[in-house]
C-alpha cells in the first residue's frame, strides 16, 4: 500500500491552523493509520493512532480524522515546537508504509 | 516506564556485517510484536521488518529479503538485527520500535533512540 503525502511542505504561522494530508492507494481499515511528528535528531513520535485517536501526552490541538483512501492530521493552533515532519503510517497489512511526510516550516 | 535502548552500529566496510540490539523494559514484551525501521539521511522513514511475539512471524520489506535477519531472545527482553553484505546505501538511522499486540494497536508507539549504521570504504 503506497502513501501519499500533501503538500511535500507546508509555510505556516504560529497560531494559524495546519492541515496535512495522506492519501492510501488502496482502502485502509482506519484502525491501523497512524501519524508521527519527527524532529530533527530525534526519534518520531506517535500523535495519533486509530486514524483519530490522540496518543498519551498528545495536546488536544492534534486531531486526526479519515476514513478509507483520505486521511487528514490537523493542528489546529500552532505552536512553535510544532515545527517538524509529520508522517503517516499504515499498518494493517504488511509491509508496513511510510508517507513521504509533510515538512512544517515557518 | 516503558523504553527501548538500543546499541550497536557504526562503521563498516561495504560486505561486512553487523547485529543491532534494542533492549526493551517498562512491559510485557512476549506480549508485542517488534519492528525495525531505517531513515536514510535527509529521507523519510522506511520500515525493515517486524517479529511476532514468540517468534513465530517474520516479515521483511522487499530490499530488505535475504540479506537482513530480525530475532529476538524473549529471556533478555530483546530483540536484533542482523545486516549482512552491507552496502553504502544500507548508511541510515536504524530505529527498533514496539508494535501491535493482539489487543492493541497503537502502531509503532514506542521507539528506541536510534543507532547509526556507516557503510564505507
Amino acid at each position: 500500500i503506497v502513501l501519499t503525502q500533501s503538500p511535500d511542505t507546508l509555510s505556516v504561522s504560529p497560531g494559524e491552523r495546519a492541515t496535512l494530508s495522506c492519501r492510501t492507494s488502496q482502502s485502509v481499515d482506519s484502525t491501523f493509520l497512524a501519524w508521527y511528528q519527527q524532529k530533527p535528531g530525534q526519534a518520531p513520535r506517535l500523535l495519533i493512532y486509530g486514524a483519530s485517536s490522540r496518543a498519551t501526552g498528545i495536546p488536544d490541538r492534534f486531531s486526526g480524522s479519515g476514513s478509507g483512501t483520505d486521511f487528514t492530521l490537523t493542528i489546529s493552533r500552532l505552536e512553535p515546537e510544532d515545527f517538524a515532519v509529520y508522517y503517516c503510517l499504515q499498518y494493517v497489512s504488511s509491509p508496513r508504509t511510510f508517507g513521504q511526510g509533510t515538512k512544517l516550516e515557518l | 516506564q516503558v523504553q527501548l535502548v538500543q546499541s550497536g552500529g557504526g562503521l563498516v566496510k561495504p560486505g561486512g556485517s553487523l547485529r543491532l540490539s534494542c533492549a526493551a523494559s517498562g512491559f510485557t514484551f512476549t506480549e508485542h510484536y517488534m519492528s525495525w525501521i531505517r531513515q536514510v539521511p535527509g529521507k523519510g522513514l522506511e520500515w525493515v521488518s517486524y517479529i511476532s511475539g514468540r517468534s513465530r512471524y517474520t516479515n521483511y520489506a522487499d530490499f530488505a529479503k535475504g540479506r537482513f535477519t530480525i530475532s529476538r531472545d524473549n529471556a533478555k527482553n530483546s530483540v536484533y538485527l542482523q545486516i549482512n553484505n552491507l552496502r553504502p546505501d544500507d548508511t541510515a538511522v536504524y530505529y527498533c520500535a514496539r508494535d501491535v499486540s493482539d489487543y492493541q494497536y497503537h502502531g509503532l508507539d514506542v521507539w528506541g533512540q536510534g543507532t547509526t549504521v556507516t557503510v564505507s570504504s
